[in-house]
């Protein structure tokens, strides 16, 4: 596609389930990007890859957040024993290049709502 | 010192007007000064940018105006149009590959 794709676009899941959540980039672009979106609020920073490496996570706000991009393409978020405090919008963004030079590419998020 | 606070958090223009956002910014490392537009649902996406080598910068309607001295920064929508209803985010990066966000505006053009 054309586009940054996330999956699922809405996930429900009840308190301490796992949850994997899936954004395949733009082809091409080397430099991905884990935000969160609460209601309201601008994004927040998780986690950004530079190919196969994280090279930040230090916005994953504990250690029950991980991400992986195995081979520097699509990459997965994953969180364990999700709590209701998890519940937002999962945005996923790509870019050519490291930031800042340009844009960043936005998918159109993964809604994960905790019951 | 990492904050970019954006206002109004809301904002209502009849068609035709300017629509005015502005942000604020402490971090005098930041050199790169993007505006995204979030419409219900969707991803943010880039709108316009600058950097602080120029004091504005127009793409069509829009206009960035940037006061590097006061540490702020404005978005213009000229003759604002019910299409551009939408919230609006600016945001701020170093030569880091991190940017800091605002809160967004939710702007409401009335046709």
């Amino acid at each position: 596609g054309a586009g940054v794709s996330q999956t699922p676009s809405n996930k429900v899941t009840e308190k301490g389930k796992y949850v994997e959540l899936r954004c395949d980039p733009i082809s091409g672009h080397t430099a991905l990007y884990w935000y969160r979106q609460s209601l309201g609020q601008g994004p927040e920073f998780l986690i950004y890859f530079q190919g196969t490496g994280a090279a930040d996570d230090s916005g994953l706000p504990n250690d029950r957040f991980f991400a992986v991009r195995p081979e520097g393409s699509v990459s997965t978020l994953k969180i364990q024993r999700t709590e209701r405090g998890d519940s937002a919008v999962y945005l996923c963004a790509s870019s050519l290049l490291a930031l800042n030079t340009g844009e960043l590419f936005f998918g159109e998020g993964s809604r994960l709502t905790v019951l | 010192q990492q904050q970019v606070k954006q206002s109004p958090q809301s904002l209502i223009v009849q068609k035709g007007g300017i629509s005015i956002i502005n942000c604020a910014y402490e971090n005098t490392a930041f050199d790169y000064f993007p505006w995204y537009q979030q419409f219900p649902g969707k991803g943010p996406a880039l709108l316009i940018a600058i950097r602080p080598d120029v004091s504005e910068k127009k793409e069509g309607r829009f206009t960035i105006s940037f006061n590097k001295s006061a540490k702020q920064f404005s978005l213009h929508i000229m003759d604002s149009q019910p299409g551009d209803s939408a919230t609006y985010f600016c945001a701020a990066g170093d030569s880091n590959y991190q940017l800091i966000w605002g809160a967004g505006t939710k702007l409401i053009i009335k046709p």
